[in-house]
């Protein structure tokens, strides 16, 4: 079966410190991954989908970014965080079932930006 | 662009009775419609789905209905339980192909012991 991890699990940065967020998903071959942000008491927003290695479409302009170096991982990544950055961070992979596509979120990267 | 609006944002029903949230979409070639619940400090979990050549579909005490013409869908729960507070999220896409999902923003569900 499938399986998807994040890591950490929670983070508290400062302003302007580098990001680092890791996505790894088991149990599939060339997944569309995804990164959604979820700020408190909000909704999903999309930042990053990627269909393949190397393939990053971006949602919504920011001082995020995204990579997947390899096919079942995903990275998000910043060079100098903000304080609206913080937020709950959601990986999700998205899998075929008949004609359509579903997606499955990981567990989550709370971060906080102090 | 594409948009789903999702009332309400919060609901509390007494335990045992039945909860209802509303979906609205506009992007008319959206054909596949989850349904969500994100537990406190966790990630959402896929709960059922409806697509589009379907009109209502069950599954035990939840059941999602859609209405194409009108672009509405709806999430029932029936004798609610303790464990059904979470925040519900819609969303829609098109799926024949690997597209992007639009999720509402969410219901907060309380159930009253």
């Amino acid at each position: 079966s499938q399986t998807i991890h994040q890591w950490p699990a929670t983070l508290v940065q400062p302003v302007g410190s580098p990001l680092s967020l890791e996505c790894t998903v088991e149990g599939t071959s060339n997944p569309n991954l995804y990164w959604y942000r979820q700020a408190a008491g909000r909704g999903l927003q999309l930042l990053f989908y990627s269909v393949g290695i190397g393939q990053i479409s971006s949602e919504v302009p920011q001082n995020l970014s995204a990579s997947r170096p390899q096919d079942r991982q995903f990275i998000l990544s910043s060079k100098k965080l903000l304080l609206s950055d913080s937020g709950f961070y959601l990986c999700a992979w998205e899998g075929r079932r008949g004609k359509a596509y579903e997606q499955y979120f990981g567990p989550g990267t709370r971060l906080t930006v102090t | 662009g594409e948009n789903v609006e999702q009332h309400p944002s919060t609901l509390s029903v007494q335990e045992g009775d039945s909860a209802v949230i509303k979906c609205t979409y506009s992007d008319s070639a959206s054909n596949y419609f989850p349904w969500y619940k994100q537990e406190l400090g966790k990630g959402p979990q896929l709960i059922i789905d409806i697509r589009s050549n379907v009109g209502e579909k069950k599954d035990q005490r939840i059941a999602v209905t859609l209405n194409k013409t009108a672009k509405h869908f709806s999430l029932h729960i029936t004798e609610t339980q303790p464990e059904d507070s979470a925040v519900y999220f819609c969303a829609a896409s098109r799926k024949s192909s690997a597209s992007k999902i639009i999720f509402g923003s969410g219901t907060r569900l309380s159930i009253r012991p």
